[in-house]
């Protein structure tokens, strides 16, 4: 089955409100990233996160590697931030496991 | 943010003919990388890159995939012969590669293949 599963598959929002994006991994991990695709298809890191939490603006990320997730949280969103977050666990070798993607669409 | 170039952003090629993908990395990362994300499916890892070789490659890499750093210029992925199933976006990534966020992985804006 899948290692890395995201949820939820999309979001929409209304400019202005938060939203959590989870992460759940089914396998031990050296350590978590998140990045933002953009709609043209550009990769940006966002955090490298192996456990605890992070803060980024109004991005904050924590990851628990005993309960095999990771968290996304974004604050006050903006239109600006619609696109696709993906996390990606990393199991040795710098090899990264993606998931399929959260969709966030920001209406203003 | 450290910046990796790809080139060409698009290529469509015939069916058999040979293919090549150029990344220009982060100036100071020693660990290279390329990935293929098919149309709406997820990023999968094809190969990482080290010191001249090889390190990993996943059962994506065919033996029609062949990569290189000559010389320390651009890092290449070449397909030769291509095959429609070849169609994709390819990214390449590179990390410093030691250290905590020294294992980032910092992406291209990827080359999007189309194999006709």
């Amino acid at each position: 089955g899948q290692q890395v599963q995201q949820s939820p598959a999309s979001l929409v929002l209304q400019e202005g409100e938060n939203a959590e994006l989870q992460c759940n991994f089914s396998t031990s991990l050296n350590s978590m990233q998140w990045f933002y695709q953009r709609p043209g298809g550009s990769l940006v890191s966002l955090f490298y996160n192996p456990s605890g939490t992070k803060h980024s603006g109004r991005l904050t990320s924590t990851t628990v590697i005993k309960e095999r997730r990771s968290s996304l949280h974004i604050s006050s969103s903006q239109t600006t931030d619609s696109g696709t977050y993906l996390c990606a666990l990393e199991r040795g070798g710098n090899k990264l496991t993606f998931g399929i993607g959260t969709r966030v669409l920001v209406r203003p | 943010g450290p910046k990796v170039l790809q080139i060409p952003s698009h290529q469509i090629i015939d069916m058999g003919q040979m293919v090549t993908l150029n990344c220009d990395p982060v100036s100071n990362h020693l660990y290279f990388y390329w990935y293929k994300q098919i149309l709406g499916q997820q990023m999968e890892f094809l190969v990482n890159f080290y010191n001249g070789k090889v390190m990993e490659k996943s059962k994506l890499f065919k033996d029609q995939f062949s990569v290189e750093r000559p010389d320390g210029s651009y890092f290449t992925l070449k397909i030769q012969p291509t095959a429609l199933e070849d169609s994709a976006v390819y990214f390449c990534a590179s990390s410093h590669g030691t250290g905590d966020s020294g294992n980032t992985l910092y992406f291209g804006e990827g080359s999007r293949l189309i194999v006709v």
